[in-house]
């Protein structure tokens, strides 16, 4: 079982919906990410929290809005989505995101499909 | 920005053979680099890593080698078996500047293990 909790697990919304994801580990880490994921593909960065802080916006659109409410949980606020945007959300959380040779820890993710 | 090459990107091998997955990296400043297995369903799980100042680790049936020189590194999967099936992502990242522990991944290989 991962250490890192999504939810939900899938989700389906309309293009004028806002929806939200969350994520939570309780491993004391202090860097928390958002990565994208279409079929067959690597997983893509989207955000970088360190210490609570947004530290890498790799150029999202507006319409992914993420939030760090505390160490522990993640959120990514969804608005205005586009049909490609359907994906698998991938939230990681790793000791420390300064020292790059930190292992991150992938939760299950969230299917996300618009319609 | 760096960038990962991942071969192949489907293997195939009868149970209880070897199996060898390759990747290439381009930053010399790269330090850390995870392979992560993800089965259907799932989020990538962390198997194993290597940090540039070793040249090999093992855990297990699996092995991974660094090439600093060369620039590569490679996972290794002894006696596999079905279970092991799955997709395999290479990674690579690098310690701080702004990097904050950012993931670049190859782009996979599917080993499919047939019993």
């Amino acid at each position: 079982d991962t250490e890192v909790t999504q939810t939900p697990k899938h989700l389906v919304m309309g293009m004028t919906n806002k929806k939200s994801l969350k994520c939570e580990q309780h491993m004391g880490h202090r860097a928390m990410y958002w990565y994208k994921q279409k079929a067959k593909k690597p997983p893509e960065l989207m955000f970088v929290y360190s210490y609570e802080k947004l530290s890498i916006n790799e150029s999202v659109p507006s319409r992914f809005s993420p939030e760090c409410p505390n160490s522990s949980l993640l959120n990514l606020h969804l608005h205005a989505l586009q049909p490609e945007d359907s994906a698998l959300y991938l939230c990681a959380s790793s000791p420390k995101a300064g020292d790059g040779d930190q292992p991150q820890h992938f939760g299950d993710g969230t299917r996300l499909s618009i319609l | 920005g760096e960038n990962v090459e991942q071969h192949p990107s489907t293997l195939s091998v009868q149970e209880g053979d070897s199996a060898v997955i390759k990747c290439t990296y381009s930053d010399s400043a790269s330090n850390y680099f995870p392979w992560y297995k993800q089965e259907l369903g799932k989020g990538p799980q962390l198997i194993i890593d290597i940090r540039s100042n070793v040249g090999e680790k093992k855990d297990q049936r699996i092995a991974v080698t660094l090439n600093k020189t060369a620039k590569h590194f490679s996972l290794h999967i002894t006696e596999t078996q079905p279970e092991d099936s799955a997709v395999y992502f290479c990674a690579a990242s690098m310690s701080g500047g702004t990097s904050y522990g950012k993931l670049t991944f190859g782009q996979g290989t599917i080993l499919t293990v047939h019993p």
